[in-house]
């Protein structure tokens, strides 16, 4: 069974920086393309970023290049992101995804991880 | 910025069909955006339905149906059970970063 677990999240200042990660289990992490997604409270869903299976490749949302920086540990079947420079407007549940075959981005999700940004 | 746009709302009778649609600020939706379909219950994660347009899960009910319509992503619904009242969420590739639509409230009254 697919198993996505995120943590780091909690309340941080404007300004200041977290690492969130994400535990995989259930699945070979390496063969896949793995994305985080956020949800602002009451929002819609915006995609983040996501990373190929080697690290080599990497996207992001227009809104978070150069203070967000997505990484991976295969050895340790983890993902992981950066999160510098917060905002409040970055306040969100942050998802971890894991993608399939065939351009099937985020098949298999966690249950997120809650980031308040907040003086 | 790109933008891709649902209808915010759509209400159906249980039993009944509804399609919903998924448009590009771009222009036409193609088969090279690979649209893919996530449904949110209130309190939980999001879960995927469809990808690369009419592809289905392996958890996918049969009454879900994914396809390309009048230049845009659409999502179908055939006979409507209560429990598909849901957030839907469409999703599309522009060559590396996705961009997901602003979700559509599926009621079921």
């Amino acid at each position: 069974e697919v198993q996505l677990v995120e943590s780091g999240g909690g309340l941080v200042q404007p300004g200041g920086s977290l690492r969130l990660s994400c535990a995989a289990s259930g699945f070979t992490f390496v063969s896949y393309w793995m994305t985080w997604v956020r949800q602002a409270p009451g929002k819609g869903l915006e995609w983040v970023a996501n990373i190929n299976h080697d690290g080599s490749g990497k996207f992001y949302v227009d809104s978070v290049k150069g203070r967000f920086t997505i990484s991976r540990d295969n050895a340790k079947n983890s993902l992981y992101l950066q999160i510098n420079s917060l905002r409040v407007d970055d306040t969100a549940v942050y998802y971890c995804a894991r993608g399939g075959e065939a351009f099937a981005e985020c098949q298999h999700w966690g249950q997120g991880t809650l980031v308040t940004v907040s003086s | 910025q790109t933008v891709v746009t649902q209808e915010p709302s759509l209400t159906v009778s249980p039993g009944g069909t509804v399609t919903l649609t998924c448009a590009s600020s771009t222009g036409a939706v193609t088969s090279g955006y690979h649209p893919n379909w996530f449904q949110q219950k209130p309190g939980q994660a999001p879960r995927a339905l469809i990808y690369s347009t009419s592809n289905k899960h392996s958890w996918t009910p049969a009454r879900f149906s994914g396809s390309l319509l009048g230049g845009k992503a659409a999502l179908t619904l055939s006979g409507v059970q209560p429990e598909d009242e849901a957030d839907y969420y469409c999703l599309l590739y522009y060559g590396g970063d996705w961009v997901f639509g602003g979700g559509t409230k599926l009621t079921v009254l």
